[in-house]
């Protein structure tokens, strides 16, 4: 059974860059079938997706984070990554990664809690 | 921007008919999916393509949509069926959008 576990720093400063890891297991990145993609949510606040990946290395982000957001693939050690750049307090949140089929999300990992802090 | 809209909480009793509504107005040429999210966990597909139940997922959990809503439908609500839930569609670009979540309270 295909699982998705987040890996990465819980405490990141402001202005620094926030860097996680989803790694897959039970089943391969290189899929034909899906996309992969990073959501966030704040504490006790909403779900808001980031952006997602291909096998392939194409990628979308959401509009309102595009511009400090890049998402990478390495299909060699089955996990795609997240970096966001210039964080702030706004940024803590729990990261959730997940599997996208289509037009959605069916699979998701457990989520990591980043904290914003100096 | 487009937003998809929820009520922020819906209270039922155990038994009764709880019915959660995610207001878009895209939602007439998009799919609606919803989400299930206890405190402490990830969240969890309980209806795909407006009315599709995943295995695994109770029949009490049902969905429909028209117009610009759509609607999750849990008939005979039980207590462990407390959480918050999450409608979810595509935007006009195919970009994912979550609504602000729904806290269903069965007491």
């Amino acid at each position: 059974q295909l699982q998705l576990q987040e890996s990465g720093p819980g405490l990141v400063k402001p202005s620094e860059t926030l860097s996680l890891t989803c790694t897959v297991s039970g089943g391969s990145i290189s899929s034909s079938s899906y996309y992969w993609g990073w959501i966030r949510q704040p504490p006790g606040k909403g779900l808001e997706w980031i952006g997602s990946i291909y096998y392939s290395g194409s990628t979308y982000y959401n509009p309102s984070l595009k511009s400090r957001v890049t998402i990478s693939v390495d299909t060699s050690k089955n996990q795609f990554s997240l970096k966001l750049s210039s964080v702030t307090a706004a940024d803590t949140a729990v990261y959730y990664c997940a599997r996208l089929v289509v037009r959605y999300f069916d699979l998701w990992g457990r989520g990591t809690l980043v904290t914003v802090s100096s | 921007s487009y937003e998809l809209t929820q009520p922020p909480s819906v209270s039922v009793s155990p038994g009764q008919t709880a019915r959660i509504t995610c207001s878009g107005d895209a939602l007439p040429k998009k799919y609606a999916y919803w989400y299930q999210q206890k405190s402490g966990q990830a969240p969890v597909l309980v209806i795909y393509e407006d009315s599709k139940r995943p295995s695994g997922i109770p029949e009490r959990f049902s969905g429909s949509s028209s117009g610009t809503m759509a609607t999750l439908t849990i008939s005979g609500a039980q207590v462990e069926d407390e959480a918050d839930y999450y409608c979810y569609s595509t935007d006009s670009s195919g970009n994912p959008l979550f609504g602000g979540g729904t806290k269903l309270t069965v007491l």
